[in-house]
């Protein structure tokens, strides 16, 4: 079956350390998305590509950082930078093109970060 | 930017009973989409339901309808005959038809308690 693969599903992290979140999807999907969820909070986007080799800052990419090497794939880095880690990543992506409109959003099952 | 809220943090519904989650938003455009996606306990976000904005039909699925209303921009979503199963966080998503990128803006969420 096709869908989003997020890895681990929990994570600890001490301060001061990098931590990367893996994010695969074999749906044939063109863009990719990154987004935080905090306790009693909607989602934030951190990311997005619409292509390989392309990305774009989000409404709170501070503290972050993605590549995009292949399709299938959009891995998150959470840097030392980011001063409060600990949340729920949930990781997504969309077909492009086309009616657009019918093309709707899917999720992967999310990470959770916590910074010890 | 466009805005989205959820007046409800909270709210709960006897089984069997109809329930109405509330969502309002804020663009400048004409053409866009809505959505409502369910997070249950697992965190997987499950879509629920999605509106274009030039229909004027309200959009249904099963026990799952909406109330669009363009001119007050409000999009609110009714629950008939609710199961112990609908139990979940509920997320009001707005998404723009032009301009690059397809990301959601999401509303803060409404808990959703079901009494048996």
């Amino acid at each position: 079956d096709g869908g989003i693969t997020q890895s681990p599903k929990y994570l600890f992290r001490k301060e001061g350390q990098n931590v990367t979140l893996s994010c695969e999807q074999n749906l044939n999907h063109d863009a990719m998305y990154w987004y935080r969820q905090d306790p009693g909070q909607g989602l934030r986007l951190i990311y997005y590509s619409q292509i390989v080799n392309d990305f774009q800052k989000g409404d709170i990419a501070e503290g972050y950082s993605v590549s995009r090497e292949k399709k299938e794939s959009f891995p998150l880095t959470v840097t030392s930078a980011q001063k409060n880690p600990t949340a729920f990543y949930l990781c997504a992506s969309i077909r492009a093109g086309g009616a657009s409109g019918a093309n709707v959003l899917t999720f992967g099952a999310g990470s959770r970060l916590t910074v010890l | 930017a466009q805005t989205v809220t959820q007046s409800q943090p909270e709210m709960s519904v006897q089984e069997a009973e109809t329930v109405t989650l509330s969502c309002t938003y804020d663009t400048s455009e004409s053409d866009y989409y809505l959505f409502w996606y369910k997070q249950p306990p697992s965190r997987q976000m499950i879509l629920v339901i999605r509106q274009e904005a030039y229909k004027q039909q309200n959009a249904t699925e099963n026990r799952f309808s909406v109330n669009f209303q363009k001119a007050a921009k409000s999009f609110s979503l009714k629950i008939s005959d609710s199961q112990l199963g609908d139990a979940a966080m509920y997320f009001c998503a707005y998404r723009s038809a032009r301009g690059a990128g397809n990301m959601l803006t999401f509303g803060g969420g409404t808990r959703l308690m079901v009494k048996p």
